[in-house]
């Protein structure tokens, strides 16, 4: 079935760039997405990516999507300490035409001053 | 209403009791999705709504579990019997359009604990 994997941790220094990895396993996802959450809060959507782009850049984000490896990754530049949170990674599933997203287990970006 | 609401936002009971959780989405979205996020884990899908009927339900993890969604707008988780293993933060989501981006927005959660 679908399955989501991402890296658990990652603590950067503020000012420096974040890079949150993801892989992926459904080859007919249409979109990816990046969702952010912080703590006792929901889950509220960064940025998405269609599955026949190789980058989108919003802002401080930038997506890149590897197909071929099944590979998405986040970067965040100029991280601040207000980008502490757990970022998650999804992929539309395939295989229904629900729209519904399978998600990665999270990965705790913690920003040190 | 401007975002979607959850109610309870906590709720702690007891083993073998009946639990409800109340979903009211973002107006005008016809998908409704429930979600169940353990500690420490991602979301995992429960069941969708496309207006009031459920058209996935193949995430609920036993017959204890039952979602209803009478008028294609509020929509309720129900838990017969709880039990411990139940205890997780359940998150439900609406969507305007399955055209392009299924864009998600996502309630606060409610946190039910079971003890």
């Amino acid at each position: 079935g679908e399955d989501v994997e991402q890296s658990l941790f990652l603590s950067v220094r503020e000012g420096d760039s974040s890079v949150i990895n993801c892989t992926y396993t459904d080859s007919s996802s249409t979109y990816l997405y990046w969702y952010k959450q912080e703590p006792g809060a929901g889950l509220q959507l960064l940025t998405y990516i269609f599955s026949n782009m190789d980058m989108k850049q919003d802002q401080r984000l930038t997506v890149l999507l590897n197909k071929k490896d099944k590979h998405l990754s986040l970067r965040i530049a100029d991280t601040q300490t207000g980008d502490s949170a757990i970022y998650f990674c999804a992929e539309t599933d395939g295989s229904s035409n629900t729209g519904k997203l399978i998600f990665g287990q999270g990965t705790t970006l913690q920003v040190k001053p | 209403g401007a975002g979607v609401s959850q109610t309870p936002s906590n709720k702690v009971t007891e083993k073998g009791k009946y639990v409800e959780l109340r979903c009211d989405p973002i107006s005008g979205h016809t998908a409704l999705y429930w979600y169940r996020q353990s500690l420490g884990q991602g979301p995992e899908f429960l069941i969708y709504f496309q207006g009031t009927g459920a058209a996935d339900d193949s995430g609920l993890p036993n017959d204890r579990f039952f979602a209803v969604r009478p008028e294609g707008s509020v929509s309720t988780l129900k838990i017969q019997r709880t039990e411990r293993g139940d205890s997780a933060v359940y998150l439900c989501a609406s969507s305007l359009t399955r055209v392009g981006a299924n864009v998600l927005t996502f309630g606060a959660g409610s946190r039910l604990t079971v003890l």
